[in-house]
C-alpha cells in the first residue's frame, strides 16, 4: 500500500531564503509525482509534474527532483517570497486507476 | 479555457438532508476524480469516473454516498442523509487521461465546503 510522507509539517522562514521541502513514498513503482500548492480556503494548483524517467523539473524559482530508487522527491524554492506562503502537497498515483495518494503537506510561512 | 468548476462553493445542510455537489471538468477532460479533505487531515481519494462509468470507487463510504458523470452535464457527488462527520471540503479534479499516465497532471477545482449543522 502506497504511503506518502512529507516533512516538515510546517516551516517558517524569512523572506529571501532558499528552502527545501521533502516528500517520501513507500512504493517506488510510480509513473509520475506531482507537487501542488494549496492556499487557505482554495483548491490545489499544480506546480510541477515529474515523470518517472526524469530526475528533475523546473518552473521559475521552483525545482523538483525525483529519486525513484530511494522513494524521495524534493521541492526546492529559491529566494522565497511572502507570496509563497501556502501548503505544499506532493502526490503519487496509486494502482492502475491513477488515484493520487497525497502527503499531509508542508505549511510554509515566509515572513517579510 | 475555463478551469475545473465546482458549485456551490459553500453548502450548508441540516442533519438528514441531501447534499449535491457539482463538478464541470475542464474542456476536453473525460476523467474526473473526487477527493475529500477533512479538517486537519489530508486529501483522501473518493471516486474516479470516466464518462458514464465509475472506474474506481474504493474510497467511497459504503452507504449514503454516490457519484455519477453522465454523458451530458457535470459530475455529481451526492450525499444522502448527511451527518456532522460529512462536514469537509470536497474537491473535484479532471484530466484528459488517467491521472497515473505519464505527463497527465490533475487539475483541481476550488472545492465545495460542506457544513452540516
Amino acid at each position: 500500500k502506497q504511503e506518502v510522507t512529507q516533512i516538515p509539517a510546517a516551516l517558517s522562514v524569512p523572506e529571501g531564503e532558499n528552502l527545501v521541502l521533502n516528500c517520501s513514498f513507500t512504493d517506488s513503482a510510480i509513473y509520475n509525482l506531482q507537487w501542488f500548492r494549496q492556499d487557505p480556503g482554495k483548491g490545489l494548483t499544480s506546480l510541477l509534474l515529474i515523470q518517472s524517467s526524469q530526475r528533475e523539473q523546473t518552473s521559475g524559482r521552483l525545482n523538483a527532483s525525483l529519486d525513484k530508487s530511494s522513494g524521495r522527491s524534493t521541492l526546492y524554492i529559491a529566494a522565497s517570497q511572502p507570496g509563497d506562503s501556502a501548503t505544499y502537497l506532493c502526490a503519487v498515483p496509486s494502482s492502475n486507476t491513477g488515484k493520487l495518494i497525497f502527503g499531509q503537506g508542508t505549511t510554509l510561512q515566509v515572513k517579510p | 479555457n475555463a478551469g475545473v468548476m465546482q458549485n456551490p462553493r459553500h453548502l450548508v445542510r441540516r442533519r438528514g438532508q441531501e447534499a449535491r455537489l457539482r463538478c464541470s471538468p475542464m474542456k476536453g477532460h473525460s476523467h474526473v476524480y473526487w477527493y475529500r479533505q477533512l479538517p486537519e487531515e489530508g486529501l483522501k481519494f473518493m471516486v474516479y469516473l470516466q464518462k458514464e462509468n465509475i472506474i474506481d470507487e474504493s474510497g467511497m463510504p459504503k452507504e449514503r454516498f454516490s457519484a455519477e458523470f453522465p454523458k451530458e452535464g457535470p459530475s455529481i457527488l451526492r450525499i444522502q442523509q448527511v451527518v456532522r462527520g460529512d462536514s469537509a471540503a470536497y474537491f473535484c479534479a479532471s484530466s484528459p487521461r488517467k491521472a497515473g499516465d505519464i505527463n497527465s497532471p490533475l487539475h483541481f477545482g476550488n472545492g465545495t465546503r460542506l457544513t452540516v449543522t
